[in-house]
């Protein structure tokens, strides 16, 4: 069975740092893309960050880059993410995502961990 | 970025309707489109991938169809575990945009 569970979340300050860990079991974790998808209050889902399954390539989104860092360690089965420069609007559920790959080479997130609180307030 | 527009956002229906939902990209993905269930207080669950394949274990109610910008996710029977919120999403590229969301709610 696919779990993954996330730790790290927790209450930091404006232009703090925080660093998201991920614990994957029931598969082979290197063989397989993951990703970050968080959720503000009351908001819909944002993509915020993907690492291929050998961790040579990392995607992030626009509002992310040059502040989060995507990485994993395949010996521990974790993916990682490092979150600097914190802001108010940052405050959301990050949801830690197994990616698979269907037919036609078509992505998708088909497991998903329950989620971390991330909240930035002074 | 992809821009991905649900409508509706927010439907009000009985048990037994038929409901519809559909999201538009801002450019043609083929058919690169997955759907997703939440329900509050829970992660998002896949229901279907590549606009119009059931995900295993997903009842047969659910249908999704859609091509190139234009696509559809289709309750055909609206059970009483349906109610939450629906969410399409583009893999044709990354960003891995998601629409806005519809809400699901009782008439």
């Amino acid at each position: 069975e696919v779990q993954l569970l996330e730790s790290g979340g927790g209450l930091v300050q404006p232009g703090g740092s925080l660093r998201l860990s991920c614990a994957a079991s029931g598969f082979t974790f290197s063989n397989y893309a993951m990703s970050w998808v968080r959720q503000a209050p009351g908001k819909g889902l944002e993509w915020v960050s993907g690492i291929s399954g050998s961790g040579g390539s990392t995607y992030y989104a626009d509002s992310m880059k040059g502040r989060f860092t995507i990485s994993r360690d395949s010996s521990r089965s974790t993916l990682y993410l490092q979150m600097n420069s914190l802001r108010a609007e940052d405050t959301a559920v990050y949801y830690c995502v197994k990616e698979g790959v269907a037919g036609f080479g078509v992505v998708t997130f088909d497991y998903w961990g329950q989620g971390t609180l991330v909240t930035v307030s002074s | 970025d992809i821009q991905m527009t649900q409508s509706p956002s927010s439907l009000s229906a009985s048990v037994g309707d038929r409901v519809t939902i559909t999201c538009r990209a801002s450019q043609s993905i083929s058919s690169y489109v997955n759907w997703y269930q939440q329900k509050p207080g829970r992660a998002p669950k896949l229901l279907i991938y590549a606009a119009s394949t059931l995900q295993s274990g997903v009842p047969s109610r659910f249908s999704g169809s859609g091509s190139g910008t234009d696509f559809t996710l289709t309750i055909s029977s609206l059970q009483p575990e349906d109610f939450a919120t629906y969410y399409c999403q583009q893999s044709f590229r990354t960003p891995h945009t998601f629409g806005q969301g519809t809400k699901v709610e009782s008439k």
